[in-house]
């Protein structure tokens, strides 16, 4: 069965400073990766995804991801991170079984942003 | 477009009474999602809908959880003789056959 691993459980950064989440899937064939970001009390908002083509996607609020097959890895960046990132992240993936399109996520990744 | 939403956000229940949530998903969309999320984990898939239709479930969807979709739109998730495992953030989803999901704010649900 696929798995998703986000080893960081708290990330800590400054306000300008560039940030990097890390994601690891695993599953044989390359599945459909989304990174959401969850707000205290909140929903899940998407940030971005991936589903072919050029392997560094753009999102909102200024995040990008890289899909790397080698490594089995999409990670989330953003050059300069502003106090309103301050939330929960998740790696999620899909896999296509000719079924539901269900997710699966990782444990997340909290962000604290020091000002 | 409203987005998805749910009803309600908080329900507070003792323990082995029936609990009722309600999702309203994005009007077009035609697949209806639940997950469930405990503190500290990501969410976890419990079923869906395409239309009226619930194509699968979770083995984590005990025979105490039923989901209905009754006319294709909103969808309820009953939970019945509610157990203090329980307690967790209800999400509901929604998406075109193919498309991203979009999620509502989630029910939060304690059981004391």
């Amino acid at each position: 069965a696929q798995s998703v691993t986000q080893p960081d459980i708290h990330i800590t950064v400054s306000e300008g400073a560039s940030l990097e989440l890390r994601c690891n899937y695993s599953y044989g064939a390359t599945p459909y990766l989304f990174w959401y970001v969850q707000s205290p009390g909140q929903g899940l908002q998407l940030l971005l995804k991936y589903f072919s083509g050029d392997t560094l996607v753009q999102g909102i609020k200024g995040f990008e991801a890289e899909f790397k097959r080698s490594q089995s890895s999409f990670n989330l960046r953003k050059p300069s991170v502003h106090w309103s990132d301050a939330a929960e992240y998740f790696c999620a993936v899909v896999i296509l079984t000719g079924g539901g399109n269900k997710l699966t996520f990782g444990t997340g990744t909290q962000l604290k942003v020091e000002l | 477009d409203t987005g998805v939403s749910q009803d309600p956000r908080h329900k507070i229940t003792k323990r082995g009474q029936n609990v009722t949530f309600r999702c309203d998903p994005i009007s077009e969309h035609n697949r209806l999602y639940w997950y469930r999320q405990t503190l500290g984990q990501g969410p976890e898939f419990l079923t869906y809908f395409q239309n009226e239709a619930q194509l699968e479930k979770s083995r984590l969807l005990s025979d105490r959880f039923s989901a209905e979709r009754p006319k294709g739109s909103f969808s309820t998730l009953e939970i019945q003789r509610t157990e203090q495992g329980d307690s967790a953030m209800y999400l509901c989803a929604s998406s075109l056959l193919e498309g991203e999901q979009y999620f509502g704010p989630g029910t939060r649900l304690t059981v004391t």
